[in-house]
């Protein structure tokens, strides 16, 4: 079974730029979750989407947003690029909305901010 | 605000030795403790805890919870070089799929 698919793998952009990740949970599970890693340090949680709603949002500004479509597919969008954004991108997927099973994570994007 | 700590922040042994990782968390309605192994991308999933005191075990690896003392450790036996990564410890809420990440432990084991 596929795993949790995450693109572009990489993708450098410049400041003020605008950029769109995409993520493909494993199938069967209607829960994706978006994570920045920063380098040295663990994931910080940016959103949580189930069954397209918005279930959770971590502690990012509003440049940041994410949408989930019918098929669980999900976007992250990052507005007005900062150098401060540049980090590694992760998205996990689990069956559920309540934390009760693991969350599984894509290889994740890398993300570079020149 | 929720809090995971990991010590120690790295460690180096040599293959055959036994190494314990600690996690601590404050974390408002508690509900599970994750670990996690991440090599170069993905974090791959280990253990997930939510009852303190149950040992879970996979081959070398076991993790126990400690809800009173709000800390969990992850012991790796007889460690091989592959056993090499970042280890995360994370910890979730009863309000989903938001977890709260520690630092991390960058295990080094040398032949």
């Amino acid at each position: 079974d596929a795993g949790v698919t995450q693109s572009p793998t990489h993708l450098i952009k410049t400041r003020g730029q605008q950029v769109t990740l995409r993520c493909s949970p494993i199938s069967g599970h209607k829960s994706v979750s978006w994570y920045q890693q920063v380098l040295g340090q663990g994931p910080q949680f940016i959103f949580q989407y189930y069954e397209k709603e918005e279930r959770g949002r971590g502690n990012f500004p509003d440049r940041f947003s994410a949408r989930q479509f019918p098929n669980y597919s999900s976007e992250l969008n990052v507005n007005a690029l900062l150098l401060g954004d540049s980090a590694l991108y992760l998205c996990a997927s689990s069956p559920g909305s309540t934390g009760g099973q693991p969350q599984h994570f894509g290889d994740g994007t890398r993300l570079s901010i020149l | 605000e929720d809090k995971v700590v990991q010590s120690p922040l790295s460690l180096v042994v040599h293959e055959g030795d036994t190494v314990t990782l600690n996690c601590s968390y404050e974390v408002t309605n508690f509900r599970s403790l994750l670990w996690y192994k991440q090599e170069k991308k993905a974090p791959t999933f280990l253990f997930m805890l939510t009852s303190s005191g149950i040992e879970k075990k996979s081959g070398r690896l076991s993790s126990i919870l400690d809800k009173k003392e709000l800390s969990s450790i992850l012991n790796i036996t007889a460690t091989q070089t592959g056993d090499s990564a970042i280890y995360l410890c994370a910890a979730n809420n009863n309000a989903g799929n938001m977890l709260t990440f520690g630092g991390g432990t960058r295990l080094m084991v040398k032949p």
